[in-house]
């Protein structure tokens, strides 16, 4: 069974761009997670779908922030104009439902320059 | 608002010492904990995974427990190894979401 994979691994980018991370679950995982890990800190949830739905995104930072997961397979999150704070690793993890076990991707360096 | 905390923050032992790693959290209704290990540049990987009624679980080398009314969890790993060298990192889980702790960077000296 392939893992949670993640594209890109790396992205620097200046200030003031558009970055788009993506994230593929494992196959017949219908929950999926975004957490980041910003210099420093404590890794922290970003949201939660449920298949193609929303379930939590009350750790969306802001609004230049935007995660979609169309058809519910995989998982993009935009990140729309980036700021030099929103470096960091963002992890995709997912689960299957009725489980407890979260399967973390190996996760996507951002650098806003 | 949970706060997980894990002490110490680093740790360096030489090979074959037994390894005690703390978490402690603030909100004991959570419904699991989580062992996680991580490798530099690389993603997570669960070790283990201690639902809210049990007290212990324990895999190969390594054994977590769990004492949910003080907000208290330990991983012990026997006999390490230079192989055992990560970061530790400690969540709980509340609802479906998880609160990370800030890790444990151990290093095994051989």
């Amino acid at each position: 069974e392939a893992g949670v994979t993640q594209f890109p691994s790396h992205s620097v980018i200046e200030k003031g761009q558009t970055v788009t991370l993506r994230c593929d679950p494992i196959s017949g995982h219908d929950n999926l997670y975004w957490y980041r890990r910003v210099m420093g800190k404590e890794i922290k949830f970003l949201l939660h779908f449920v298949k193609e739905s929303k379930q939590d995104e009350s750790g969306m930072p802001n609004n230049r922030f935007l995660a979609e997961r169309t058809g519910g397979t995989y998982s993009t999150l935009k990140v729309q104009p980036a700021e030099l704070e929103d470096s960091g690793v963002y992890f995709c993890a997912s689960s299957r439902t009725g489980t407890y076990t979260q399967y973390f991707g190996p996760g996507t360096r951002l650098t806003v320059l | 608002k949970q706060e997980v905390t894990q002490i110490p923050a680093a740790l360096s032992v030489p090979e074959g010492e037994n390894l005690v790693l703390n978490c402690s959290f603030t909100d004991s209704a959570i419904y699991n904990l989580q062992w996680f290990r991580q490798d530099p540049g690389k993603g997570l990987t669960s070790l283990l995974l201690i639902q809210s009624s049990q007290r212990e679980q324990t895999s190969g080398r390594l054994n977590a427990s769990l004492d949910k009314s003080s907000g208290r969890s330990t991983l012990y790993i026997a006999a390490s190894q230079p192989g055992d060298s990560a970061t530790y990192l400690c969540a709980v889980r509340d609802d479906y979401k998880l609160s990370f702790g800030a890790g444990t960077t151990v290093t095994v000296r051989a």
